[in-house]
């Protein structure tokens, strides 16, 4: 069965700090991947995407993911953490030939001063 | 360009009532996708429209349904309400169908509250 897994449900990091989220995929075939951040009482906002090719994919923000088919993987990182980057974010795989993402529990990121 | 608009921002009813949910897609998109989101938990896909169509559904039941408009908006209405439908609805417009080359983008949802 596909499935998708945020092992981190909470993680707090001080502003400046580096940060990684992990996303752990089990698909058949190797999916399209999304992240997504959820800001409180907003909607998602799509950070960026890996469809093929280069496997380190950069995003708005300051924010890349890397790709790494060997441990099928696709990690969030940012260098260093801004206040306002405490928000939801969400790991999103999208199965070859379906039309819909299939969402992670996704990971709260708290930053303190 | 305008984004994506649902209405209302928050709505409480009681089990066994009937709700429309209604989103206004993104200019120039014409797909439209409708995820649920419970507290604490990522969104669900519950179905897409494409061209006025489904185009794929999630594992929700039959009581969960849309309608597509000619200008690409959208409804979702849910029957015969049960307390585990209070949740987060988001609506994604995105262009041709599927997930989105890139991405959709999302409305900030309608809180439902069912009591």
């Amino acid at each position: 069965a596909q499935s998708v897994t945020q092992p981190d449900i909470h993680i707090t990091v001080s502003e400046g700090a580096s940060l990684e989220l992990r996303c752990n995929y089990s698909y058949g075939a190797t999916p399209y991947l999304f992240w997504y951040v959820q800001s409180p009482g907003q909607g998602l906002q799509l950070l960026l995407k890996y469809f093929s090719g280069d496997t380190l994919v950069q995003g708005i923000k300051g924010f890349e993911a890397e790709f790494k088919r060997s441990q099928s993987s696709f990690n969030l990182r940012k260098p260093s953490v801004h206040w306002s980057d405490a928000a939801e974010y969400f790991c999103a795989p999208v199965a070859t030939g379906a039309n819909n993402l299939f969402f992670g529990t996704g990971t709260r990121l708290t930053v303190i001063p | 360009e305008t984004g994506v608009t649902q209405s209302p921002t928050h709505l409480i009813k009681t089990r066994g009532q009937q709700v429309t949910l209604r989103c206004s897609s993104q200019s120039g998109h014409n797909t439209v996708s409708w995820y649920q989101q419970a507290l604490g938990q990522g969104p669900q896909f519950i179905f897409q429209y494409y061209r006025e169509e489904e185009n794929g559904r999630g594992n929700f039941p039959p009581r969960f349904s849309g309608l597509q408009f000619p200008n690409y908006s959208s409804e979702l209405n849910v029957n015969a309400l049960e307390l585990d439908d209070s949740a987060l609805y988001l609506c994604a417009s995105s262009l041709q169908g599927g997930h989105g080359y890139n991405g959709y983008t999302f409305g900030s949802g309608t809180r439902l509250t069912v009591v």
